[in-house]
């Protein structure tokens, strides 16, 4: 069936780099895309989204950037931060008037000091 | 922005008991609630769509009468595992979606640890 996933399980990071998370979606009718952030025990946190209509969109250190041709979509971070490790997953909205999000699998971000 | 309160944050259960999780919308009403669950290191995996004054909607898979969910009011779903087995110990996340406009962000809960001896 068709599905979100992501590149990268993990990714480390010094701080102060910026960091660019990958996901691939396979639905090419998905008209909308949220990334979301998870601490450790935590519910998951919107961070930026985009709809199909666009293909970047930059949010306060956050850059998301949709690559319809491809399928694509990437979040990147400026200048990482120690609280900026998280688990990442990009979601997407695979049907007009569907509030439901289908997650991906989640890249794991681990920022050293 | 919108608050989602999940209780409690974590439980310890004997097996065969049953646990209820609370999930309330403090600041605005939400029509819809969501319920996922997540295993360690995976995505989240929505069990069931939560309505007010109907019956819950569960994806494939997931057994009715062993999540039972309620949706009682605008502002407060829950979700009673019955009859708990460690294979329930897992990490339960709600969500809700606010119910004034077009708004497409869902509000996360902090989750639920669920831990079944």
């Amino acid at each position: 069936g068709e599905s979100v996933g992501l590149h990268l399980p993990t990714l480390s990071v010094q701080e102060g780099d910026n960091s660019i998370i990958n996901c691939a979606y396979s639905n090419s009718a998905s008209d909308y895309f949220i990334w979301y952030k998870q601490e450790s025990g935590k519910g998951p946190q919107f961070i930026i989204d985009i709809r199909s209509n666009m293909d970047k969109r930059q949010g306060q250190r956050v850059t998301v950037l949709l690559n319809k041709t491809v399928k694509h979509l990437s979040l990147q971070i400026a200048a990482t931060q120690p609280g900026d490790s998280a688990v990442y997953f990009c979601a997407e909205r695979a049907q007009r008037g569907s509030y439901i999000p289908t997650f991906g699998r989640g890249t794991s971000l681990i920022v050293h000091p | 922005g919108a608050v989602v309160s999940q209780h409690p944050s974590w439980v310890i259960c004997k097996s065969g008991t049953s646990v209820k999780i609370e999930c309330r919308s403090l600041d605005f009403q939400a029509t819809t609630m969501f319920w996922y669950r997540q295993f360690p290191k995976q995505s989240l995996m929505l069990m069931a769509t939560s309505n007010e004054g109907s019956k819950a909607t569960y994806e494939q898979g997931v057994e009715k009468d062993k999540f039972l969910i309620n949706h009682a009011s605008l502002t407060l779903s829950t979700l009673t595992v019955t009859s708990a087995h460690p294979e329930d110990s897992s990490f339960y996340i709600c969500s809700a979606r606010d119910r004034g406009g077009w708004v497409e962000k869902l509000f996360f809960g902090s989750g639920t640890q669920l831990s079944v001896l």
